[in-house]
């Protein structure tokens, strides 16, 4: 079975660092692109950053500079290192399976909380 | 950056009823729009990509059309378990993009 599982998340004051996690089973993190999606409180969706097979990154303005993905193909999982981290980054993360020529986001991880506040 | 203007952001229905939410797009994408359904508390799941292709597992009650800068999302038949926010997402060109959801309520 496909699965994704996220942990990391929490409270952290503003201009802390996080990372997170995402652990997948039933396929190979490496051969698909990876993506993390976020979203806040009572909001709608926003991509955050993609990572592609070959290792290219993408970012969405909201986060470049700030925020790093990366996998680590031994323990099949995703990471996303979170540094200067603002209350507007107080979202829900999930991260999700993209197939080249297929379904972009699917399946996505049962998410986790991350909250930036003093 | 694409901007995506999904409608209605509100919607009414009744079991049984057919419902169409409309997405459209400030450029063309082609057929790089994705439809995805999320309940309360839950993770999004993917019901459509490339516009039409109805995702393994999905009811064939919902169906996708459209290309280039205007796209559909249709129930033909709602049933309970369809009540939920429905978001249209691009994936053309970064940054991918979302609309800002259509929340399905029981009439």
């Amino acid at each position: 079975e496909v699965q994704l599982v996220e942990s990391g998340g929490g409270l952290i004051q503003p201009g802390g660092s996080l990372r997170l996690s995402c652990a997948a089973s039933g396929f190979t993190v490496s051969s698909n692109y990876m993506s993390w999606v976020r979203q806040a409180p009572g909001k709608g969706l926003e991509w955050v950053s993609v990572i592609y097979s070959g290792g290219s990154t993408y970012y969405a303005d909201s986060v470049k500079g700030r925020f790093t993905i990366s996998r680590d193909n031994s323990k099949n999982t995703l990471y996303l290192q979170m540094n200067s981290l603002r209350a507007e980054d107080t979202a829900v993360y999930y991260c999700a399976r993209g197939v080249l020529y297929g379904p972009p986001f699917d399946p996505w991880g049962q998410g986790t909380l991350v909250t930036v506040s003093s | 950056a694409i901007w995506m203007t999904q409608s209605p952001s509100l919607l009414s229905a009744s079991t049984g009823d057919r419902v169409t939410i409309s997405c459209r797009m400030s450029q063309g994408i082609s057929s790089y729009l994705a439809w995805y359904q999320q309940k309360p508390g839950k993770a999004p799941e993917l019901l459509i990509y490339a516009a039409s292709t109805l995702q393994s597992g999905v009811p064939s009650r919902f169906s996708g059309s459209g290309s280039g800068t205007d796209f559909t999302l249709t129930i033909s038949c709602l049933q309970s378990e369809d009540f939920a926010t429905y978001y249209c997402q691009q994936y053309y060109s970064f940054p991918w993009t979302f609309g800002q959801g259509t929340k399905v309520e029981i009439k």
